[in-house]
């Protein structure tokens, strides 16, 4: 079955700390994205990917790094990290269909 | 800009009774938006509920239904009757076919289903 799955699902970072949030699509999907949600805030888009090698900031970008190196994996990598980036963390996968496929989540602590 | 209005975040009905959660949209496109309902399970990630990509059509999944009004820009979701496992976050979101991301999630309503 299609799926996209994150890794790891729950993460606590220190302050200034390297993170790296990993998502895997076994949909072979082109467009690949990852989204943050927070309270009272719907879901925000921080960066996307057309194909293997490329990324897009979308409307939240600053503070974050976005890597394709393949059709299956897309990275979010947050170089220094903050608490202000607590959050839940979705990666999301969309083919030729308007509707995206989702994965479950990564909940990141930034203490 | 573009945006999804669901004005209640936290809606509470018992078991057995109707429901209905709001969803109002603002387009700037002249082109009609592809309409979504997702849905969060606590502990899953997000999942199509269903989707209207025709204006003046309805969609129904699982007991749910929404028509997609664009004389009032709404998407409202309906259950006739609701289970203690609808208990869950719902998403209104619309997206535009001419852009590949563009796709703008409502702030989520959370359903509590009393038993």
């Amino acid at each position: 079955e299609a799926a996209v799955t994150q890794s790891p699902r729950n993460k606590v970072a220190v302050t200034g700390g390297k993170v790296t949030l990993s998502c895997n699509q076994t949909n072979n999907h082109n467009n690949m994205y990852w989204y943050r949600q927070d309270t009272g805030h719907g879901l925000r888009l921080i960066h996307y990917s057309y194909g293997a090698g490329s990324t897009e900031k979308g409307d939240i970008p600053d503070g974050y790094k976005a890597s394709r190196p393949s059709q299956e994996n897309f990275s979010l990598i947050l170089e220094l990290a903050t608490p202000s980036q607590t959050s839940v963390y979705f990666c999301a996968s969309r083919g030729g269909d308007p509707d995206y496929t989702f994965g479950s989540g990564t909940r990141l602590l930034v203490i | 800009g573009d945006s999804v209005t669901q004005t209640e975040g936290q809606v509470t009905v018992s078991e057995s009774k109707s429901l209905i959660i709001n969803c109002t949209y603002s387009a700037t496109s002249i082109a009609y938006p592809n309409l979504f309902w997702y849905v969060r399970y606590p502990g899953e990630g997000l999942q199509l509920l269903l989707k209207v990509i025709t204006a003046g059509q309805k969609g129904s999944s699982r007991g749910f239904e929404a028509t997609y009004n664009k004389e009032t820009t709404s998407f409202h979701l309906q259950k006739a009757s609701v289970q203690e496992s609808d208990s869950a976050v719902y998403y209104c979101a619309l997206s535009f076919d001419t852009n590949a991301y563009k796709v703008i999630f409502g702030k989520g309503t959370h359903l509590h289903v009393l038993p």
